[in-house]
């Protein structure tokens, strides 16, 4: 069974830091593009990032994110990151993690919160 | 950036009737299009790929077709688990999009 964990949301002022873990189970995590996706309260779902599997690496951003955020994993762990940096209030949302990535998401973990407040 | 377009935002439907949601893209996504849907509280699941595939254990009163900038999904029988927020995603060309979502009330 595909299974997908994510943790390290939390409470964080603006201009802070977090780093948000995905752990992965079930499938052969090297070979599949991972991304990570967001959804602000009571509104829709945002992508937010995506890396590609099969050892490229490549990384993915819309304009919103990038320079701020990075998506990085570790095939030996099976685990995709989300380093998030230079905070601001609207990046609150619950964060998912989901298997693929410039394809269809099959999987999705239960998604972890990130509160940017003062 | 692809922006898509969901429409109604919201529809009314009473258990047994059919249901039609619609998705526009703003330019052509080939059949580069999923389906997702949401219950409260809950991660999305994925219930349609590449337009018109349903996705593992998706029940077959779940349709979808289109193709290029116009995409429909039917549910033909709504049973009472179908009651949620239905969203429509691009993978053609980066960013990735998601239209605004349909919610799916009992009339």
């Amino acid at each position: 069974e595909v299974q997908l964990l994510e943790s390290g949301g939390g409470l964080v002022q603006p201009g802070g830091s977090l780093r948000l873990s995905c752990a992965a189970s079930g499938f052969t995590f090297s070979t599949y593009a991972m991304t990570w996706v967001r959804q602000a309260p009571g509104k829709g779902l945002d992508w937010v990032s995506s890396i590609s599997g099969g050892g490229g690496g490549s990384t993915y951003y819309p304009d919103s994110v990038k320079g701020r955020f990075t998506i990085s994993r570790d095939d030996s762990k099976n685990m995709v990151f989300l380093y998030m940096n230079s905070l601001r209030v609207d990046d609150t949302a619950v964060y998912y993690c989901a298997k693929g990535g410039g394809a269809e998401f099959d999987c999705w973990g239960q998604g972890t919160l990130v509160i940017v407040s003062s | 950036e692809i922006v898509m377009t969901q429409s109604p935002a919201t529809l009314s439907v009473s258990p047994g009737e059919r249901a039609t949601l619609s998705c526009r893209a703003s330019q052509s996504v080939s059949i580069n299009l999923g389906w997702y849907q949401q219950k409260p509280g809950q991660a999305p699941r994925l219930l349609m790929y590449d337009t018109s595939t349903r996705g593992t254990g998706i029940p077959a009163r779940f349709s979808g077709s289109g193709s290029g900038t116009e995409f429909t999904l039917t549910i033909s029988s709504l049973q009472s688990e179908d009651f949620a927020v239905y969203y429509c995603q691009q993978y053609d060309k980066w960013p990735l999009t998601f239209g605004g979502g349909t919610k799916v009330e009992i009339k």
